[in-house]
């Protein structure tokens, strides 16, 4: 499972409150990034790294903010959790390279209530 | 960026049948196109991929054909046996916002029954 481990696995809070998920990997994978899964819309992503305090946003990235300080760890914050932000998190790292590879290795994922 | 359709949505088919699930998408730029597996609370793991330069690729019961001129891809898993009811999930990359990221179709929960 490409060492990479997320923290916590379920997590449960009230609406207003500021929430931060952590990813961390072992396999210095270059690149890191957040889904998000809901039923019927697959995974879709919120932000990725693609190296050391170098962000990118995604298609779903309105109320994220993520941040990178060490190539092993990237961590995903909603500033102000909302019931909209109920859902399951991967994390996922990839050995992306000059010829373009782009095989993703998923975390086990968090799964987030907003209550 | 990418635009990537799944289909179908759910697929039940019975032990010992084939299974086939089809993607489009939308960048005729795109040269990946990998396959992954979700089982029921797990992590999607990557089953098969293949690149432009080919068109099929096998692993043991499973295959993925590529049309690049019709922009679709299918995933084909033969001789199905009640372990390979999942989610499967297919992507392509996302090249047309510069973003070094994938694309994921909605999903097949594929029902395998015995």
């Amino acid at each position: 499972d490409a060492g990479i481990t997320q923290s916590p696995r379920h997590k449960v809070t009230e609406t207003g409150t500021p929430v931060t998920l952590r990813c961390h990997q072992t396999e210095n994978h270059r690149y890191m990034y957040w889904y998000r899964q809901d039923p019927g819309h697959g995974l879709r992503l919120i932000h990725y790294s693609y190296g050391v305090k170098d962000t990118d946003k995604g298609e779903v990235s309105d109320g994220y903010s993520v941040s990178r300080s060490k190539t092993e760890d990237f961590l995903l914050t909603l500033e102000s959790a909302t019931s909209s932000q109920t859902s399951v998190y991967f994390c996922a790292t990839s050995t992306h390279s000059g010829t373009e590879a782009y095989e993703q290795y998923f975390g086990p994922g968090t799964r987030l209530t907003v209550t | 960026g990418e635009n990537v359709e799944q289909h179908p949505s759910t697929l039940s088919v019975q032990e010992g049948d084939s299974a086939v699930i089809k993607c489009t998408y939308s960048d005729s730029a795109s040269n990946y196109f990998p396959w992954y597996k979700q089982e029921l609370g797990k992590r999607p793991q990557l089953i098969i991929d293949i690149r432009s330069n080919v068109g099929e690729k096998k692993d043991q019961r499973i295959a993925v054909t590529l049309n690049k001129t019709a922009k679709h891809f299918s995933l084909h898993i033969t001789e199905t046996q009640p372990e390979d009811s999942a989610v499967y999930f297919c992507a392509a990359p996302d090249r047309a916002t510069g973003r070094r990221a994938l694309t994921f179709g909605s999903g097949t929960r594929l029902q395998v029954q015995p």
